[in-house]
């Protein structure tokens, strides 16, 4: 079945460092990628998302590119901030007609001042 | 403002009781699902619905029960068969065929 890898957190990185968070997913045909973010106590929401090979998916200075070649979609940001503090979910669907998310397991961002 | 409502925020429940899980959404969406989250294993599907008085069990059905009898509302209830079910469930909903989903806000279940 379909399966969605992310890199283990938690990640830890200081003010303005770089972001990289790595998707890997496993699935037939052509499905959509998602990221997600939950922060502290609340529910997950969406980030981002790409819908066919070679799209960039971007959002409040995250980016993700659709890699069908390497099958990844890895989340990026430039210069993370205290707030970006939060889980953060890869997610695929759209395979065998079906609409049901599989979500990866998570990874953790902790920036500190 | 549309949204999705969950409540309530926390829940204990003692050995042998059922509770239920209040989910909310007034975004006029078709679909909606349960999920249950636990620390660093993601999120696994419990139920969900596709349209009112249909659902399908999801991975984690064991345990739990829903009902669809409205558009706007999914209640999940917790029985006493589910043996381990301290942790964080989250409602979402979706448009039909449409794949972003919405969640709530979660309620934190824990066992007295």
């Amino acid at each position: 079945g379909d399966s969605v890898t992310q890199m283990e957190g938690p990640v830890t990185l200081s003010e303005e460092a770089f972001l990289t968070i790595n998707c890997t997913y496993t699935a037939t045909g052509y499905p959509s990628l998602f990221w997600y973010v939950q922060y502290p106590g609340e529910g997950l929401q969406l980030l981002l998302k790409a819908t066919k090979a070679d799209d960039k998916g971007s959002n409040k200075g995250f980016e993700a590119t659709y890699r069908k070649e390497t099958t990844s979609f890895h989340l990026e940001k430039g210069s993370v901030q205290v707030s970006d503090s939060a889980v953060y979910f890869c997610a695929l669907s759209g395979t065998g007609g079906s609409y049901i998310p599989t979500f990866g397991r998570g990874t953790s961002l902790i920036v500190h001042p | 403002d549309g949204g999705i409502t969950q409540s309530p925020k926390y829940l204990f429940r003692k050995e042998g009781q059922n509770v239920t899980l209040s989910c909310e959404q007034n975004l006029n969406h078709d679909a909606m699902y349960w999920y249950r989250q636990d620390p660093g294993q993601g999120l696994r599907l419990i139920y969900y619905s596709q349209i009112v008085n249909d659902f399908q069990k999801g991975d984690i059905a064991e345990g739990y029960s829903v009902s669809r009898e409205k558009k706007e509302s999914f209640p999940l209830t917790v029985t006493s068969a589910q043996k381990n079910p301290t942790a964080f469930y989250l409602c979402a909903s979706s448009m039909r065929g449409n794949e972003k989903l919405f969640f709530g806000s979660g309620t934190q279940l824990s066992v007295l």
